[in-house]
């Protein structure tokens, strides 16, 4: 299974992008890049995903090297509210049993 | 539209009991899944199921067993209950869209063993 490794922490100024970086070197083909956040303890939730090309959603923008070896999750205007531990996760395409979470990146938004 | 709700929501349990945790989904998926998370650390599956009344083992399976009669409930249970099983502990479903499989997540069970 492909690994990811993620900085534990990060900060980030209220209203600036955060961009949140993931490394997943040995990622296979049929493998897409998962982003969830769990905001203190509560049940995480699904950010975005994407297989080779760049998406974005009303939450974020997800941009994945060429090579697919690393991606990096974009908050363009962060709040208050979205301090969180950010997961990046590898989940191949025909196996649902392979959903496991790393230690992620708490991200803390400042005023 | 409830989404994923899990009974209960805190549990305190002594050594060699035992207890099921309910989780029930409202959103016709087809999968389930049953995850812990201990302090400080990520999330590690415990068990899941692709479909009604199958099942299959995740990463620490050891110790819980699980039931999936009816494709809206998944039951986790804890058939001896020791201390290291103390954890928060977490139900999400999705959809089996090939490539798909965004999780929702209901709010947690803290279970504390003593």
């Amino acid at each position: 299974d492909a690994k990811t490794t993620q900085p534990p922490s990060m900060d980030c100024a209220e209203g600036r992008a955060a961009n949140l970086p993931c490394n997943h070197s040995t990622i296979s083909g049929n493998e897409y890049v998962y982003w969830y956040r769990q905001i203190h303890s509560q049940g995480p939730q699904y950010i975005i995903h994407g297989l080779k090309n760049n998406e974005t959603n009303e939450m974020a923008s997800l941009i994945i090297t060429e090579d697919r070896k690393s991606s990096t999750l974009i908050l363009p205007h962060a709040t208050l509210r979205d301090t969180a531990v950010y997961y990046c996760i590898v989940r191949p395409l025909f196996n649902a049993g392979k959903s496991t979470f790393g230690d992620g990146t708490t991200l803390t938004v400042k005023p | 539209n409830a989404g994923v709700t899990q009974t209960p929501k805190f549990r305190v349990l002594k050594t060699g009991q035992s207890m099921t945790l309910l989780c029930a989904q409202d959103m016709n998926h087809e999968y389930m899944y049953w995850y812990r998370q201990d302090p400080g650390m990520g999330l590690r599956l415990i068990h899941y199921s692709v479909g009604e009344g199958t099942t299959a083992k995740g990463e620490v399976p050891d110790g819980y067993n699980v039931s999936r009669l009816k494709k809206q409930n998944f039951l986790l249970g804890l058939e001896s209950a020791a201390p290291s099983q103390t954890s928060v502990y977490f139900c999400a479903s999705s959809l089996a869209r090939e490539g798909s499989y965004e999780q929702y997540f209901g709010p947690g069970t803290r279970l504390t063993v003593t």
